[in-house]
């Protein structure tokens, strides 16, 4: 049964900062991660979809990378804002018992940038 | 191009009960998906349809939660009679096979 582990489950930090949030997954066969933002009260926004194939992807001031092999994800942000706070969610896309595929999801890291 | 839409946004409603979630996807895409979060928890996988057909439901909690999908377009998910641990926000999801998944908005159950 696929398990996936964010950490730190919440962060705080003053603008500015460079920080790093993390994911792991306890099955390596997935086709892809993603990760997502929640805003409080809103929807899920997909940030970065990594493929099992792709070492990592960019987008602006974010950084993904994927180590399928170890069962791990890392997402970088770099030079945060205010405008980052929010909770962040990593889900691996792997085959279920069906045949078909679906997202497993972390519980999120909640994080918030003060000015 | 319009992204995936949940109506309602909240719903509140007593024990005992039925309510009805919509979804509508993205055009075009046959995959579409029902997740839900109670409180404290993950986000948790309900079911899965391809066009019209449920192809995975293992994720329903229970004989109470019934979900269609008409015509491959919207779904609904209805819970019936409703219980107060089904509170939480479930959330719709629609992609084309196994790429980017996208999400709507979520509705907010609140059963009392």
């Amino acid at each position: 049964k696929q398990e996936v582990t964010q950490i730190p489950a919440a962060l705080s930090v003053p603008e500015g900062e460079n920080l790093v949030l993390n994911c792991s997954f306890t099955d390596s066969a997935i086709y892809n991660l993603q990760w997502f933002r929640q805003d409080p009260g809103k929807g899920l926004t997909s940030l970065l979809l990594i493929q099992s194939s792709q070492r990592e992807q960019t987008s602006g001031r974010l950084n993904a990378s994927l180590d399928k092999s170890s069962g791990r994800s890392t997402l970088y942000i770099a030079a945060s804002q205010p405008g980052d706070s929010a909770t962040y969610l990593c889900a691996v896309r792997a085959r279920r018992d069906s045949g078909y595929s679906t997202l497993t999801f972390g519980k999120g890291t909640m994080l918030l940038v003060s000015p | 191009e319009a992204g995936v839409t949940q109506f309602p946004s909240h719903s509140v409603i007593e024990k005992g009960q039925t309510v009805t979630l919509r979804c509508d996807p993205i055009s075009g895409h046959d995959n579409l998906y029902w997740y839900r979060r109670v409180m404290g928890k993950e986000i948790k996988f309900l079911l899965h349809f391809v066009k019209e057909s449920k192809q995975d439901e293992s994720g329903m909690p229970n004989n109470r939660f019934l979900a269609e999908r008409t015509g491959g377009t919207y779904s609904t998910l209805k819970v019936q009679p409703a219980e107060l641990e089904d509170s939480g926000v479930y959330f719709c999801a629609s992609s084309q096979a196994t790429v980017e998944a996208f999400f709507g908005q979520g509705t907010r159950l609140t059963v009392v």
